[in-house]
This record gives structure tokens, C-alpha cells and sequence, in this order.
């Protein structure tokens, strides 16, 4: 079945761009119709949806975050990836990419999860 | 912006049944899904399209959406269930709720 695995550096520096990448595996990033999307969630806090891109490459954001966020696709390494730009402590958190399933009728739902990867930032 | 609304905390007894609320305005015009979390683990779909269940999840959980409130039950509670519980909804954005910490005792 279908896996998800995050990647990218732990530790941030503070007006540093963050970049993180997830890997799928046992399945196609270009088949089927998904959106593949980040979340995180700062510790003690809920989860924040921050965007997600479609297989044809387009690309919905957190209008919260939309000025600092770029969400690419990269269809020959099966991945998708995270820039988040200008960080601050406040972004610190566990990310997770996950595959959002969708249907006529506006109805979406994440379905696969990766296990998610903890981003510090900190100088 | 759209918001959604969760109890921060919900407590039931083993075997009782517990009901997690979701509210937002015009919800019910909306399609509603649930995640459980559970402390350093990824979330887990537990009901999407407001009352569906995805495979490998326990008949225990159901859902419900109308009006503005959406519900996640879970009857004959366990203690495995104890997690917290978030509602997700879609308007022009992906939403979550604050999330609702459910303690089994």
C-alpha cells in the first residue's frame, strides 16, 4: 500500500527557508486523483493545515502562511516538498505530508499519513 | 476565516458511549471527517464524508453532520481509544478543529 516519508534537515536557523521533502513509495505521486498535502503540529498545540498541490501541479495554501510557502512536485523521484521561508521559533513543530483523497462534492480526507518529522528552529 | 469548534476534553467510562462534537456555521453544508491522534503517532482517518468509515477502522466509530454540528460517537468506549480527536472540513482551505482530548475512565 501506499507509504509517505518525510525527510529534511531537524534544526533551522531563524530567517532561514525550511525545506523538507516526502517520499512515496508503492504507488505512483501521478496516478490517481490526489492532492498531496503538509501539516504540522507545534508541540501542546492542534494540527495546522498548511497546503497541498494537486497531481497536475496546482497548489492550494493556508492564506495564514501562503506569503511564506511554496509546495512542489516532483513526478520523476515520486516526492513532493515543502519550502517554508523566513522561519521563526513559532514554526517550530512536527510536519507531516499526507495523500488527501477527494470527491464530487467538495468532500476531502488525508488518508495516508507519514510519521512525520520533528523541525526545530533555532539558532 | 471558517472555523471549526471541539470541546477541548471529553471523558467516558469504559464500555459507555462518547460523543465528540464539531461546530461551525453552516457545517452541515459541508463534508465533515475525523482523525484520532494519538501522542507520537500520525493521525489516523477514522470517519470521512461525515459518516463513513475506512477500512480496518472498528464499527464502534460513527459520525454525524447537521445543522452547524458534526459528531463523532464512539460506543463501547476502550481504554485503546483514549487519543485526541480532531474534525476537518474544506472552505476554500483545509480546516481543522482545535482537537478534543478523550480520557477513558
Amino acid at each position: 500500500q501506499v507509504q509517505l516519508q518525510e525527510s529534511g534537515p531537524g534544526l533551522v536557523k531563524p530567517s532561514q527557508t525550511l525545506s523538507l521533502t516526502c517520499t512515496v513509495s508503492g504507488g505512483s505521486i501521478s496516478s490517481g486523483s490526489y492532492y498531496w498535502s503538509w501539516i504540522r503540529q507545534p508541540a501542546g498545540k492542534g494540527l495546522e493545515w498548511i497546503g497541498r498541490i494537486y497531481t497536475t501541479g496546482g497548489t492550494n495554501y493556508n492564506p495564514s502562511l501562503k506569503s511564506r510557502v511554496t509546495i512542489s512536485l516532483d513526478t520523476s523521484k515520486n516526492q513532493f516538498s515543502l519550502n517554508l521561508s523566513s522561519v521563526t521559533a513559532a514554526d517550530t513543530a512536527v510536519y507531516y505530508c499526507a495523500r488527501d483523497s477527494w470527491g464530487i462534492g467538495n468532500y476531502y480526507y488525508m488518508d495516508v499519513w507519514g510519521k512525520g518529522t520533528t523541525v526545530t528552529v533555532s539558532s | 476565516s471558517y472555523e471549526l469548534t471541539q470541546p477541548p476534553s471529553v471523558s467516558v467510562s469504559p464500555g459507555q458511549t462518547a460523543s465528540i462534537t464539531c461546530s461551525g456555521d453552516k457545517l452541515g453544508d459541508k463534508y465533515v471527517c475525523w482523525y484520532q491522534k494519538k501522542a507520537g503517532q500520525s493521525p489516523v482517518l477514522v470517519i470521512y464524508q461525515d459518516t463513513k468509515r475506512p477500512s480496518g477502522i472498528p464499527e464502534r466509530f460513527s459520525g454525524s453532520n447537521s445543522g452547524s454540528t458534526a459528531t463523532l460517537t464512539i460506543s463501547g468506549t476502550q481504554p485503546m481509544d483514549e487519543a485526541e480527536y480532531y474534525c476537518q472540513a474544506w472552505d476554500s482551505r483545509t480546516v481543522f478543529g482545535g482537537g478534543t482530548k478523550l480520557t477513558v475512565l
